[in-house]
């Protein structure tokens, strides 16, 4: 069975452009969350999704972050336009019903120069 | 609002000796526990959980965990750790089943031959 895919591993860009990110769930996984590191510091929330709802966006920091879940399958993380602060790791995780078991990606880098 | 403290950002140990790491919490409501492990270039994976069932907890790999209400911890212990223990490890504590996880600032963990 294949795991939480992250797109990409790494990515390196200028302040003011635009990056997108990309989290396959495990399939059947209805729920699909996004979290953050930043910087060494603790691992935050930013959004869940339930299929191809957002049910909870609390934690997105402003409107420069835009998710999408296409179908509630894939999700999509953009970044527009990207400031220094936005560097960190991104983890995506997705779960079958409930909070049992939380399955995470590898995470994507992103550095923002 | 919820919290977590992990005490000590780098915990070293020599092989075969006792692995205990430190989580405090702090929850207006019964928690939901967690202690999630991150292996190099690896996702986060469940260790263990505390969903209000028996205190002490074991999990995958030996590692246990035991629930404490009246000192507010969840403190990680293994009697004698490997090699192969070397990661970084993040508690975490969630309001219920299906509610974000609000994680600490981690611990990584260095195992000395």
């Amino acid at each position: 069975e294949a795991g939480v895919t992250q797109f990409p591993s790494h990515s390196v860009i200028e302040k003011g452009q635009t990056v997108t990110l990309r989290c396959d769930p495990i399939s059947g996984h209805d729920n699909l969350y996004w979290y953050r590191r930043v910087m060494g510091k603790e691992i935050k929330f930013l959004l869940h999704f339930v299929k191809e709802s957002k049910q909870d966006e609390s934690g997105m920091p402003n409107n420069r972050f835009l998710a999408e879940r296409t179908g509630g399958t894939y999700s999509t993380l953009k970044v527009q336009p990207a400031e220094l602060e936005d560097s960190g790791v991104y983890f995506c995780a997705s779960s079958q019903v409930i909070l049992e078991k939380l399955f995470f990606g590898s995470g994507t880098q992103l550095s923002v120069l | 609002a919820q919290s977590v403290t992990q005490l000590g950002s780098h915990v070293s140990v020599s092989e075969g000796a006792l692995v205990l790491l430190r989580c405090n919490y702090s929850s207006s409501v019964p928690p939901y526990l967690f202690w999630y492990v991150q292996y190099p270039n690896q996702g986060l994976q469940l260790l263990l959980k505390y969903t209000s069932a028996a205190t002490l907890v074991k999990g995958i790999n030996g590692f246990e965990a035991e629930f404490k209400k009246s000192e507010t911890s969840f403190h990680l212990t293994k009697p004698s750790a490997h090699m192969s223990d070397a990661a970084e490890y993040f508690c975490a504590v969630s309001r219920s089943s299906g509610d974000k996880l609000t994680f600490g600032t981690g611990t990584r963990l260095a195992v000395r031959p």
